[in-house]
């Protein structure tokens, strides 16, 4: 199985800030990455898809880089509507596999 | 609009079964793969299995392989998973979601539903 890492698992922030997040994974999965945004009790959204290109609807503060095992997920100027957790996923192999999920929280 | 809604969750003992359903709407159900997701109480997204168009290929999480079943009703815009020898460790909210591949390899999850909760408990 390919194993999804990020870090960190809490990240305390202030409207404003710039704000990255990484996701590691155990074996190169090229480009096949995707990121969500979950809020409490909520479907999680799609923000990313092929490590890089924002889903439709999804502002541009929020952006994705990498390839192979190394990934990231940058929020340009942290808005009040942002506070959630996030998670990468990984489809190039089977099982799928999310990481932990990083929870962004009000500094 | 496209529209995921899940149904049968509930309460269930070690040992019991359950049938889970998602009635789809707003796409074309027939030419996507489909996924359930699972979430348990205060932890992350758990993958759990997915099938193709057709309902001829599908792929399960190891820890649920020989206990679940997914399949779908075309003809119905239906997603089933069919949930026996449940454990406490099943637990969890499950989330139906759209792929969004209409090719012979599934992707990501454009759409997802609100959820249904499984409990499993004596």
């Amino acid at each position: 199985d390919i194993q999804m890492t990020q870090s960190p698992s809490t990240l305390s922030a202030s409207v404003g800030d710039r704000v990255t997040i990484t996701c590691r994974a155990s074996q190169s999965i090229s480009s096949w990455l995707a990121w969500y945004q979950q809020k409490p009790g909520k479907a999680p959204k799609l923000l990313i898809y092929k490590a890089s290109t924002l889903e439709s609807g999804v502002p541009s503060r929020f952006s994705g880089s990498g390839s192979g095992t190394e990934f990231t997920l940058t929020i340009s100027s942290l808005q009040p509507d942002d506070f959630a957790t996030f998670y990468c996923q990984q489809y190039n192999g089977y099982p799928r596999t999310f990481g932990q999920g990083t929870k962004v929280e009000i500094k | 609009e496209v529209q995921l809604v899940e149904s049968g969750g509930g309460l269930v003992q070690p040992g019991g079964s359950l049938r889970l359903s998602c009635a789809a709407s707003g796409f074309t159900f027939s030419n996507y793969w489909m996924t359930w997701v699972r979430q348990a109480p205060g932890k992350g997204l758990e993958w759990v299995a997915n099938i193709n168009q057709h309902g001829t290929e599908s792929y399960y999480v190891d820890s649920v392989k020989g206990r679940f079943t997914i399949s779908r009703d075309n003809a119905k815009n239906s997603l089933y998973l069919q949930m026996n020898s449940l454990r406490d460790e099943d637990t969890a909210v499950y989330f139906c979601a759209k792929d969004t591949s209409t090719q012979l390899w599934s992707y990501y999850f454009d759409q997802w539903g609100q959820g249904t909760l499984v409990t499993v408990s004596s």
